[in-house]
């Protein structure tokens, strides 16, 4: 079991369709990250946020809007996505942001547009 | 692309038999870290070693770093089957935030 929570687990959409994706973790940790990652291939960072706000958005489309509620939650709301959007979405979460700490992983959703 | 390289892409052992990945990264870093991902999950991190370090163990793990030529490797000994994953190497960076930059990874195959 990791200790970053990932829902769902697989989503299946079509390209009208609006929905989000979810992450929590509770070990206080103040940044977060959304990745993307293709099959066989190392994530991408999309965005990275701080404290609660956003600090880095890796020039990732708008139909990608991110959100983080509070310390614990982090949304990634989906609209009008494409086919090549399909791929595996992890969330991740750090101590303490710039700092020598490892990121900690969720299991990610796993992602299909129709 | 500020994404490291990494080899071999692929490597298939016997059980019992040590396993080495290599990883070579772009820019000065404050951190070089490995994580593994087992088919479908997520990532696990499994070391990291700061950029004053040269050699750290855990366990089976044995990770070296040379600025210098900016590598890193990852020494896994004494094999087991659950060990089959993709490796990843990644970098963080020097200044700036958290972020951290991936190798393009390493699938290692252990046969039982």
């Amino acid at each position: 079991d990791t200790e970053v929570t990932q829902t769902p687990k697989h989503l299946v959409m079509g390209m009208t369709n609006k929905k989000s994706l979810k992450c929590e973790q509770h070990m206080g940790h103040r940044a977060m990250y959304w990745y993307k990652q293709k099959a066989k291939k190392p994530p991408e960072l999309m965005f990275v946020y701080s404290y609660e706000k956003l600090s880095i958005n890796e020039s990732v489309p708008s139909r990608f809007s991110p959100e983080c509620p509070n310390s614990s939650l982090l949304n990634l709301h989906l609209h009008a996505l494409q086919p090549e959007d399909s791929a595996l979405y992890l969330c991740a979460s750090s101590q303490v942001p710039g700092s020598n700490q490892p990121q900690h992983f969720g299991d990610g959703t796993r992602l299909s547009i129709l | 692309s500020q994404q490291g390289e990494e080899d071999p892409q692929a490597l298939s052992i016997q059980e019992g038999e040590n396993a080495t990945m290599n990883c070579s990264y772009k820019t000065s870093i404050n951190n070089l870290q490995w994580y593994r991902q087992n088919s479908g999950r997520g990532l696990v991190h499994l070391i990291l070693i700061r950029s004053n370090e040269r050699e750290k163990h855990s366990g089976r793990l044995r990770v070296t770093l040379d600025t210098s030529k900016k590598s890193s490797s990852l020494l896994i000994t004494a094999s087991r089957a659950a060990d089959t994953a993709s490796y990843f190497c990644a970098s963080q960076r020097q200044t700036g935030a958290n972020n951290l930059f991936f190798g393009t990874g390493t699938r290692l195959t252990v046969i039982p």
